[in-house]
């Protein structure tokens, strides 16, 4: 099973400011690497697919990169609405998803 | 618009199965996977399996294989998750999801509301 690793595991700051989250798969997963944000009592949503395609109606100021074992989600300016965990997930071989990152106001 | 549509809360005791549905509507049925992924409180998230309905044929993850069935009406654009022999540890929120496009299972575009199952004696 590919094991993806997040990191860190909580971000803590304020919001306008640039947030990067991380993500480390065990093995190569070549671009095949999605990003979700989830807030308290939602289903995830759909950020990035491929390492960097952004979903429908995502805003601008999220984008993703990486590709292989190493994969960034940036948020280029964090907006009020943006606090929430953040997911990645694989599927190279399967589906397997991270552990999270919470992003939460400083 | 493609929506997923979950059936409600369910409690059950130890030893039970559970079954529930996740009706699709706004878009193709058939050539599109329906994916289950499992949510425990305060954890994170895990794929069950999937189905494409026209292939019938589900694939599961090793962890469930044995105790999830996964099944899918075409008449009634309604994917179905039924997992046995539960316990505690199955207490979870179980979403269905859909990927973005037909040969894209795996992006999980389309998400239902949830349907939160609690496992107690």
């Amino acid at each position: 099973e590919i094991v993806l690793t997040q990191s860190p595991a909580t971000l803590s700051l304020s919001p306008g400011e640039r947030a990067t989250l991380s993500c480390r798969a065990s093995q190569n997963v070549s671009s095949y690497l999605a990003w979700y944000q989830q807030k308290p009592g939602q289903a995830p949503r759909l950020l990035i697919y491929d390492a960097s395609k952004r979903g429908t109606g995502i805003p601008a100021r999220f984008s993703g990169s990486g590709s292989g074992t190493d994969f960034t989600l940036t948020i280029s300016s964090l907006a009020p609405e943006d606090f929430a965990v953040y997911y990645c997930q694989q599927r190279s071989i399967w589906a397997t998803f991270g552990q999270g990152t919470k992003v939460e106001i400083k | 618009q493609v929506q997923l549509v979950q059936s409600g809360t369910e409690m059950k005791k130890p030893g039970s199965s559970v079954k529930v549905s996740c009706k699709a509507s706004g878009g193709s049925f058939s050539n599109y996977g329906i994916a289950w992924v499992r949510q425990g409180p305060g954890q994170g998230l895990e794929l069950m399996g999937a189905i494409i309905p026209i292939f019938s044929t589900a694939k599961y993850a090793q962890k469930f294989q044995g105790r999830v069935t996964i099944t899918a009406d075409e008449s009634s654009n309604t994917a179905y998750m039924e997992l046995s022999s539960l316990r505690s540890e199955d207490t979870a929120v179980y979403y269905c999801a859909r990927g973005r496009g037909r040969g894209d299972l795996y992006n999980f575009a389309y998400w239902g509301q949830g349907t939160l199952v609690t496992v107690s004696s």
